[in-house]
Order: C-alpha cells, then structure tokens, then sequence
C-alpha cells in the first residue's frame, strides 16, 4: 500500500538541461504503462506510454525506458524548459481497466 | 475532437450533506468512464470505472457512489459527507478498446 508522507521525491534541473524521471512498479504482470504530467490544480495530461512488449519509445522531447527485469520504468525529457516544472506519475495496468499510479514526482525547472 | 468537462470545479460542502459531482465526455461514443481521487501529495486512487450505461464497478468500498444514467454522463454520489472525503476529484475516459486515459480538469472538494 501507500507510504505515509505528504512531500513528493523532487527532482531539480537547470533549464536545457536533460531530466531523468525514475519508476519502480511491483506487479510483473503489468503489461502497459503510462506517464502522465499534473500541473497544479489541473487534472494529468497524458506523455506517452509503452506496452510490455517494447523497451523504449519516443515521443517529441521525451523517451520512455521500460526495463522489466528489474521492473523500472523512465521517462526522458530533452532539453528541459521551464513549462516542464510538474508532477510527473507513471501509471500501470494489470486488471484490464484499472491503472495503478505511483506517488509522483515533482520536476523543478530552474533558469 | 474528444473533451471531458467536470464540475463543479470546487466545493464546500459540511461533514453529513450530500454530494453530487457530475463529468461529461463529448466527442465519443461508449466510452469507459473513470472516477478517482487524489489526496494532497498523492497519487490518484481509481474509486469508479463504467464500461456502459447503468453499468458501475466499484474499486475501494466507502461511502461514495457512481451512476451513469447516459452514455456520456458519470456522477460521484455521496448521501453523507465524511472529513476524509475532502480531496481532489478526477474524472476520466477511455475508448472502450484502449488503455489510453484522458482526465478532466478536477473538483476540489473541501469538507468542513
């Protein structure tokens, strides 16, 4: 279950500089993923997501690494930009229509 | 192109009166709907999902409810609003062949 704690693991970059945004999920039978990006008092946007059968996938400016050996999951931002700065969640499926979120992690952007 | 409206977009409501939070999906037709919940500084916890009218699976057992009396339509219900009902209220679609979830913008609820 969830671990007690108000305060998301924060990850700060400089602007341009590439982000690494890390993932480790439980369920080995989970055979899609998702990474969603909450700003503050919206509801998540869709990244992009990967299913099992893939280990990487790119989108414009982000890359999704998917390693299920050690059951981790990455997501890649190129080039970061201040508009980046949010909560970013990865998501899993493994019952067919419920996803699984993690706690999230905060991306700080600075100039 | 698919939108999905939400409200109202925040509430004040007292411990023991009711709830109604409606979402509304347009642009498709017979999509999966989704409710969840977030707590402050937390994930989204999946509470609701319907795959047709009339047709509700419930995720965590509470004091809330879910109704889809249209195809496009999905309440979050409560007669009697506790404290820990308070937090940020999610709506989301699927299409029925797609893992693929699209979220609204949220209703914050505060329970007083």
């Amino acid at each position: 279950g969830e671990s007690v704690g108000l305060h998301l693991p924060t990850l700060s970059v400089q602007e341009g500089d590439n982000s690494i945004i890390n993932c480790a999920y439980s369920n080995s039978a989970s055979d899609y993923f998702i990474w969603y990006k909450q700003e503050s008092g919206k509801g998540p946007q869709f990244i992009i997501d990967i299913r099992s059968n893939m280990d990487k996938r790119q989108g414009q400016r982000v890359t999704v690494l998917l390693n299920k050996t050690v059951k981790h999951l990455s997501l890649q931002i190129a080039a970061t930009q201040p508009g980046d700065s949010a909560v970013y969640f990865c998501a899993e499926m493994h019952s067919g229509y419920a996803l699984n979120f993690g706690k999230g992690t905060s991306l700080l952007v600075t100039p | 192109s698919q939108t999905i409206h939400q409200w109202p977009a925040t509430l004040v409501q007292p411990v023991g009166s009711p709830l109604s939070l409606e979402c509304t999906v347009e642009g498709t037709s017979n999509p999966n709907l989704y409710w969840y919940r977030q707590a402050a500084g937390r994930g989204l916890q999946l509470l609701f999902y319907s795959v047709g009218i009339g047709q509700i699976s419930s995720e965590v057992p509470q004091n809330l409810s879910a109704s889809r009396p249209q195809d496009r339509q999905f309440i979050l219900s409560s007669k009697k609003l506790l404290l820990s009902d308070s937090g940020f209220y999610l709506c989301a679609w699927s299409l029925a062949s797609s893992y693929e979830q699209y979220f609204g913008p949220g209703t914050r609820l505060t329970v007083t």
